[in-house]
């Protein structure tokens, strides 16, 4: 597609509750990125794709947390028995993975658990 | 390990006025710098980039060079206007830390007529 499309746009869950984002990169861009955005603060990496292995899953903040990517395409970001603090957005960027190039971002799905 | 510090925000100007926002870095090897900007309502956009020291990066009026000396890459604009307020989020991605981005806080500014 010509842009990073992310679904849905908005979530609100009760806590306790599994959630699943989901990311529709750029076509043919092989590297895709989650970031998490609390309020306030900056972008906090979770975890980057190339193709679909996940050779950075560092910053998956718990066991919580998961993703998987098929067809070297769309991802899919799960967030198991969801917290409170989980509430923020969740960023998708993708890129060719060339070193000299930055990322193309979606506009996020804004989570709120309750 | 690899950090950026932005200046707190958020920043109010007028109309046409000069503008510096700060960020310095911590990294080791030779990053690359970036500029992303988020303005209301929308996703984060690539405002500029910079990959070596001294380049300097420049996109719709908006300037900003690497500097190694003082791991520095400071975001100017000679005469901003109200259509550029917005989230600016200084990032950098280090040689060591395979893609992923590193980011600033981000600075709000607010331009007035």
């Amino acid at each position: 597609g010509a842009g990073v499309s992310q679904s849905p746009s908005n979530k609100v869950t009760e806590k306790g509750k599994d959630v699943e984002l989901r990311c529709d990169p750029i076509s043919g861009h092989t590297a895709l990125y989650w970031y998490r955005q609390r309020l306030g603060q900056g972008l906090e990496f979770l975890i980057y794709f190339q193709g679909n292995s996940a050779p950075d899953k560092s910053g998956l903040p718990s066991d919580r947390f998961s993703a998987e990517r098929t067809g070297e395409s769309v991802s899919t970001l799960t967030i198991q028995r969801t917290q409170q603090e989980d509430s923020a957005v969740y960023l998708c960027a993708s890129s060719t993975g060339t070193e000299v190039y930055g990322y193309t971002f979606g506009s996020g799905t804004r989570l709120t658990v309750v | 390990g690899n950090s950026v510090t932005q200046m707190e925000g958020p920043v109010t100007l007028s109309e046409e006025a000069f503008l510096t926002i700060n960020c310095t870095y911590t990294a080791t090897g030779y990053p690359s710098l970036f500029w992303y900007v988020q303005y209301p309502g929308e996703g984060l956009q690539l405002l500029l980039k910079a990959t070596k020291a001294d380049d300097k990066g420049s996109n719709k009026g908006f300037e900003a060079t690497y500097r190694k000396e003082t791991t520095s890459f400071h975001l100017e604009k000679g005469s901003v206007q109200v259509s550029d307020s917005a989230v600016y989020f200084c990032a950098l991605r280090a040689s060591n830390s395979g893609y992923a981005l590193n980011f600033g806080k981000g600075t709000s500014l607010l331009v007035t007529p």
